[in-house]
């Protein structure tokens, strides 16, 4: 199977700082990639999908990069309503696995 | 408007079963694959198991086959069967709608499964 691996695993930060969630896969995945926000009571949304491609009403303050193993999401100036759980999925092969996800907080 | 309704979850003891169904509208439902994902509260996301269009099924290997996806397309309906189940099955059970590369972009708002004595 291969593993995803997310980092930082927390991460605290301001309204209008930049940050940079980083998920590796264990093995190449080509650009199979897929960033999900998830936040307590809903239900999770796609954010970016074949690492860099913005899902339709997505804010564009939102980004992915990537191809191969390592990834990145980048949120370039955040906003209150950013402040929740970031995973990333690999749709390369099953089992599709996501990483353990990164919460961010207001600091 | 796509909608994905999830049903059938609740208390059950450990070792016994439950059936869960999502009942979906609002896109051709035969031409999409469906997943289920599941949530402990508070924590990351796992997938649990996909069914294609025709009828392919996958699964996490942590399920260890207690699990089964199936899909009724003349009811819009797809189901997740879940048998012998154990405390670290407790989830909320999402199902998705997959597209393009398989990416999961509609959800359901999840049934929670407790699994307690």
């Amino acid at each position: 199977d291969i593993q995803m691996t997310q980092s930082p695993s927390s991460l605290s930060a301001s309204v209008g700082d930049r940050v940079t969630i980083t998920c590796r896969a264990s093995q190449t995945i080509s650009r199979y990639l897929n960033w999900y926000q998830l936040k307590p009571g809903k239900a999770p949304r796609l954010l970016i999908y074949a690492a860099s491609t913005l899902q339709s009403g997505v804010p564009s303050r939102f980004s992915g990069s990537g191809s191969g193993t390592d990834f990145t999401l980048t949120i370039s100036s955040l906003q209150p309503e950013d402040f929740a759980i970031y995973s990333c999925q690999q749709t390369y092969t099953s089992p599709y696995t996501f990483g353990r996800g990164t919460k961010l907080d207001i600091k | 408007e796509v909608q994905l309704l999830e049903s059938g979850g609740g208390l059950v003891q450990p070792g016994g079963s439950l059936r869960l169904s999502c009942a979906a509208s609002g896109f051709t439902f035969s031409s999409s694959a469906m997943s289920w994902v599941r949530q402990v509260p508070g924590k990351g996301l796992e997938w649990v198991s996909s069914i294609s269009r025709t009828g392919d099924t996958y699964y996490a290997d942590s399920l260890e086959g207690r699990f089964t996806i199936s899909r009724d397309n003349s009811k819009n309906t797809v189901h997740l069967q879940m048998t012998s189940l154990r405390a670290d099955d407790t989830a909320v059970y999402f199902c998705a709608r997959q597209v393009g590369e398989l990416e999961l972009v509609h959800w359901g708002q999840g049934s929670l499964v407790i699994v307690s004595s």
